[in-house]
């Protein structure tokens, strides 16, 4: 199985400045299998973006995605106020499908 | 725009079984996805339970395999999971998902709202 570390479990910034969110694969994904995911409390986990780096359908430009092998980054380039939630990243390279424990961007 | 929905008791006894229900609705289950069953609880995060095809194929977490039953209903647009010998470790929100085979990687593009699953007698 793959495990799959996101760093770090919190990080305080405030708005308008950039987060830089880790996820770090325990064997080597392919950039194709490697998903980003927003949630919000009380919702479902939100698809932002997959293949590594392309953004899903209505996802503002502001949300990007790098990476390839074992470590992979999501950005978000200027924080609004709605962006303060918690982030997984998941992969689907290998069964079965895993997720991060997840990061929480909250407010400094 | 495929909807998911989540529908099943909301409460469950210890040693028994747990069974629940996703209406796909906006889209055919037919409709070359993945769809899939991920529970999520404060302690183990969001946890990929299995997942089944329209050809009735299914792929379970090997964590849970020998519990999980996950089956479609393509007369009535739906698919189901039946988790066995329950404990309270299994109490989490339960969420029914799709990944379409047109995206590449095979991502969670739509998801239910989730529904909560309490064991305890």
């Amino acid at each position: 199985e793959i495990v799959l570390t996101q760093s770090p479990g919190t990080l305080s910034l405030s708005p308008g400045e950039r987060a830089t969110l880790s996820c770090r694969a325990s064997q080597s994904v392919s950039s194709s299998h490697l998903a980003w995911y927003q949630q919000k409390p009380g919702q479902a986990p939100r698809l932002l973006i997959y293949e590594a780096s392309s953004r899903a359908t209505g996802i503002p430009d502001r949300f990007s995605g790098s990476g390839s092998g074992t470590d992979f980054t999501l950005t978000i380039s200027r924080l609004e106020p709605e962006d303060f939630v918690v982030y997984y990243c998941q992969q689907y390279f290998s069964s079965p499908r895993t997720f991060g424990q997840g990061t929480k961007v909250e407010v400094k | 725009q495929v909807q998911l929905q989540e529908s099943g008791p909301g409460l469950v006894q210890p040693s028994g079984t747990l069974s629940l229900t996703c209406a796909v609705s906006g889209g055919s289950i037919k409709s070359s996805s993945w769809w899939s069953w991920v529970r999520q609880s404060p302690g183990k995060g969001l946890e990929w339970i299995g997942e089944i095809y329209d050809t009735e194929i299914a792929n379970y977490n090997p964590s849970l395999k020998s519990r999980v039953t996950i089956s479609i209903d393509k007369s009535r647009n739906q698919f189901s999971l039946k988790l066995t010998s329950v404990t309270a470790a299994d109490s989490a929100v339960y969420y029914c998902a799709r990944a379409s085979t047109s995206v590449t990687g095979l991502p969670f593009d739509s998801w239910g709202q989730g529904t909560l699953v309490t064991v305890s007698s």
